[in-house]
């Protein structure tokens, strides 16, 4: 089954504890990106990944960092997580940047 | 700033009313329009897309859009709605001047239909 797979679907964490998401997709796409859901503002982006190796920020990549060394996976890092990160999570993937996106089951990430 | 808008942030409906949700978007040259639909407690799903062509475009569900280039916009429509419709619309852009390879979402419109 083609899917996006996210882990962990929920995390509670404090002030400064890194911690990393992991998406991992099975479709051979080749665009992949991370989005942050809160509340009246719909989806913005945080990171994107063209290929392998090749990351570029979306409009929200501060206090995050991403890496993309395999195909399938593209794992978001909070280095030092604040409150102001407590959000809902997607990764998404597609064929390239102009098809559709086939989104992961989000990860709801509290930091206090 | 060049921006996506959904214009109802919140819509209640009656099971068997018609929906329209609007969208607009500011972007010029070339676009790809997307609805996507986020059932409660969800991921989000694609309804239904425009790349080019007829502009009329028909998605799952029962849901159809609109692409009107000299108005910018892609409005959602659905005949006569179900309970079942209950969710979270996004409409998303993009293409070669929505800054590099982004996809741009909208805020979304949140719609309960009353049974």
């Amino acid at each position: 089954e083609a899917q996006v797979t996210q882990n962990p679907r929920y995390l509670i964490t404090v002030t400064g504890k890194k911690l990393t998401v992991t998406c991992s997709q099975n479709m051979n796409h080749e665009y992949m990106s991370w989005y942050r859901q809160d509340p009246g503002l719909g989806l913005r982006q945080i990171y994107y990944s063209m290929n392998v190796e090749v990351t570029d920020k979306g409009d929200v990549p501060e206090g995050y960092k991403v890496s993309r060394k395999e195909k399938r996976n593209f794992p978001l890092i909070l280095e030092s997580p604040s409150p102001n990160q407590t959000s809902l999570y997607f990764c998404a993937s597609s064929h390239d940047s102009n098809t559709e996106a086939f989104f992961g089951q989000g990860t709801r990430l509290t930091v206090v | 700033a060049q921006s996506v808008s959904q214009h109802n942030h919140h819509v209640i409906l009656s099971e068997a009313a018609s929906l329209e949700l609007g969208c607009n978007y500011s972007y010029g040259g070339t676009v790809n329009l997307f609805w996507y639909v986020q059932y409660p407690g969800q991921h989000l799903q694609l309804l239904l897309k425009y790349f080019s062509g007829d502009p009329l475009v028909k998605g799952i569900k029962g849901f159809e859009a609109e692409f009107i280039k000299s108005k910018f916009s892609f409005n959602l429509r659905k005949p006569s709605v179900q309970w079942s419709d209950t969710a979270e619309y996004f409409c998303a852009v993009n293409g070669p001047n929505t800054g590099g390879f982004k996809t741009i979402f909208g805020a979304g419109t949140r719609l309960f239909v009353k049974a």
